[in-house]
């Protein structure tokens, strides 16, 4: 089990429907992630929030929207995907961004775009 | 940009010391991280090297040359449950806020 809890853990989706991953951890990490990870490859940075306010962006097509309600909570919300961002979406936190700050990662949802 | 190289596959016996390598090329260097991921789990934290050095955590000690651009994670007296994928990563800043990029990743097979 890991302190980082994503549901759903998988997802279907058409082309044109929308949809939302969620994320939540509660050790009061400050920094909180999305990353992207396709089969046998390593995890992508999508994007990174810290205190709750977007700090990095790493050219993410617009079709991925990501949302910070609280310090707790992440979200990643799905709109007229491609089947080629079939993967699997790994939420994370940090306590902070010092260099050593290791990321906790929550399983993932697991993603498949028909 | 960063660039982290690892060798894509490396099979071992169980009981045996296995050494994982990775060579990296950044644009400023804070220190040397590592990661497990069992087939469809999470990545999970090993071993940050800030310093040149070994550092032992149980069965687990990793290792990193500044001067060569090189780390590696070494695993002793492997179990069957070490078989997963390692991943090196090295923390960036951009705009004073940190993102961590990974290595290529090593896929560990432990055979009896």
């Amino acid at each position: 089990d890991t302190e980082v809890t994503q549901t759903p853990k998988h997802l279907v989706m058409g082309m044109t429907n929308k949809k939302s991953l969620k994320c939540e951890q509660h050790m009061g990490h400050r920094a909180m992630y999305w990353y992207k990870q396709k089969a046998k490859k390593p995890p992508e940075l999508m994007f990174v929030y810290s205190y709750e306010k977007l700090s990095i962006n790493e050219s993410v097509p617009s079709r991925f929207s990501p949302e910070c309600p609280n310090s707790s909570l992440l979200n990643l919300h799905l709109h007229a995907l491609q089947p080629e961002d079939s993967a699997l979406y790994l939420c994370a936190s940090s306590q902070d961004w010092q260099g050593n700050s290791p990321l906790h990662f929550g399983n993932g949802t697991r993603l498949t775009v028909t | 940009g960063q660039s982290l190289e690892q060798p894509s596959e490396v099979t071992a016996v169980e009981g045996a010391i296995v050494q994982i390598n990775c060579t990296y090329q950044t644009s400023g260097f804070y220190g040397l991280s590592w990661y497990q991921q069992h087939d469809g789990g999470a990545p999970t934290f090993l071993s940050y090297n800030g310093l040149d050095g070994l550092e032992e955590t149980g069965r687990f000690s990793s290792f990193l040359s500044r001067s060569d651009s090189y780390g590696y994670l070494l695993l002793q007296e492997l179990q069957m449950k070490d078989s997963a994928s390692y991943f090196c990563a090295v923390p960036s800043f951009s705009g004073g806020y940190q993102k961590v990029t990974f290595g290529t990743g090593t896929k560990l097979q432990v055979i009896p």
